[in-house]
């Protein structure tokens, strides 16, 4: 697609729940990031996937956090038994790999509004 | 480890002055520094980026950003200020020699007032 895109755009859930988020990053993009952006917080990163190479998932606060890219596209990231705290936006950016992939440029998707009761 | 701080919650200016927005980071190697920004519910963009060479980067809307490896700062700046610039900016560091991780300050609010 032309961008990235992201769903579901708002959700809320009680706390306990499970809850997938969703990110269809540009086509041909190799590198997909998820972000986390709460008030006052700036973005905290979360995991990083580059093509076929083992994800960087330092970022990731618990390990009821757990995110996967099927088929080097499309990434899901999932939320176990939700927290209070879990509330925030989640977002989801890819850069292509090509040159100095360190100096490529993150697109970034609209974000999922998460908001747990 | 890599970081960034931006020290200013909000940057208040009138419309039509110069204004900065200032950014400090921490890489162990050499560093690649981005600007990006955020308008009201509207997704992150990017504005500039330094990658090696002049120290002087210029980007979208007017903006400029100055590489200063010995104060290890890449402020924001702008000659003049419009309305439409309000927005939320994020700096972001990636060390050349440790791997794509992209990490980015807390952001900085900026108000242009008429």
């Amino acid at each position: 697609g032309a961008g990235v895109s992201q769903s579901p755009s708002n959700k809320v859930t009680e706390k306990g729940k499970d809850v997938e988020l969703r990110c269809d990053p540009i086509s041909g993009h190799t590198a997909l990031y998820w972000y986390r952006q709460s008030l006052g917080q700036g973005l905290e990163f979360l995991i990083y996937f580059q093509g076929n190479s083992a994800p960087d998932k330092s970022g990731l606060p618990s390990d009821r956090f757990s995110a996967e890219r099927t088929g080097g596209s499309v990434s899901t990231l999932t939320i176990q038994r939700t927290q209070q705290e879990d509330s925030a936006v989640y977002l989801c950016a890819s850069s292509s790999s090509s040159g100095g992939a360190g100096a490529n440029v993150l697109t970034f998707g609209a974000g999922s509004r998460l908001t747990v009761l | 480890a890599q970081s960034v701080a931006q020290p200013e919650d909000q940057v208040n200016v009138a419309e039509g002055n110069p204004l900065t927005v200032k950014c400090t980071y921490s890489v162990s190697g050499n560093p690649y520094l981005f600007w990006y920004v955020q308008y009201p519910n509207r997704g992150l963009q990017f504005l500039l980026k330094y990658i090696t060479g002049d120290n002087l980067v210029k980007g979208s809307y007017g903006f400029e950003a100055e590489f200063n490896k010995s104060q290890t700062s890449f402020h924001l700046k702008k000659p003049s200020a419009l309305v439409s610039d309000s927005a939320l900016y994020f700096c972001a560091v990636r060390d050349r020699g440790g791997g794509n991780k992209l990490t980015f300050g807390t952001g900085t609010q900026l108000k242009v007032e008429l």
